[in-house]
């Protein structure tokens, strides 16, 4: 059973460009989750959706980013224009959300993540 | 969300059990206390959850208290590759918020 999928693993680009990264939810998940991971700030919840409508993108740092999920299989964040201060590790995660249940939520299940690096 | 409190770093004789604390004193009656873990490089791996009531699955058990204002993770018999930045969330809804976690330094 495949897991979470995010390519590329690793991304290296000069400062001002364009930078999208890609995830691949678990099958059959109606929750898509997109986490940064920074020594200085520990790893924070950017946006998730839920059935491919984005619910809380509180924690997009600013405009530059931008989330989207055309469908239930796929997902993109993108950073336009990517600046030093945005190389992190990025994290995917999906799970399988719905209605509360009195066994609580079930786990979100993460991707390797993208190493990003903006010189 | 509450907010919980875990020691910043624990080390663990290998075969030993592993007892990792968390408080969150500030729960409130719906929300759930989960335990997630974070192997170097890799994603974050979720262990188990509770309410109330004691749990366990294949990989800990999980002990909390009966005014659920702490919590204790508990690897019967650790192993190296438990080496891990272990997380206590506390939450109601599809939102994780991680903290710093407990840094669990399994050693020979």
């Amino acid at each position: 059973d495949a897991g979470v999928i995010q390519s590329p693993r690793h991304e290296v680009t000069e400062m001002g460009q364009e930078v999208t990264l890609r995830c691949k939810p678990i099958s059959g998940h109606n929750s898509l989750f997109w986490y940064r991971q920074t020594m200085m700030r520990g790893l924070e919840l950017l946006i998730y959706f839920n059935n491919n409508v984005p619910i809380d993108d509180s924690g997009m740092p600013e405009d530059r980013f931008s989330a989207k999920m055309p469908n239930a299989s796929f997902s993109t964040l993108k950073i336009q224009p990517s600046e030093p201060r945005d190389s992190a590790v990025y994290f995917c995660a999906s799970g399988d959300f719905g209605t509360f249940s009195r066994d609580g939520n079930q786990p979100q299940h993460f991707g390797d993540g993208t190493r990003l690096s903006i010189l | 969300d509450a907010k919980t409190t875990q020691p910043t770093s624990m080390d663990c004789a290998e075969g030993r059990a592993a007892n990792l604390p968390c408080n969150h004193s500030t729960i409130s009656g719906n929300e759930y206390v989960y335990w997630y873990r974070q192997i170097h490089s890799q994603g974050p791996q979720y262990i188990i959850h509770g309410l109330k009531n004691n749990e366990t699955n294949e990989m800990a058990s999980l002990i909390i208290t009966e005014d659920r204002k702490s919590s204790t993770l508990i690897l019967p018999h650790a192993t190296l590759r438990d080496t891990a930045v272990y997380y206590c969330i506390v939450t109601l809804s599809d939102k994780l918020i991680f903290g710093t976690g407990t840094r669990l330094q399994v050693f020979p």
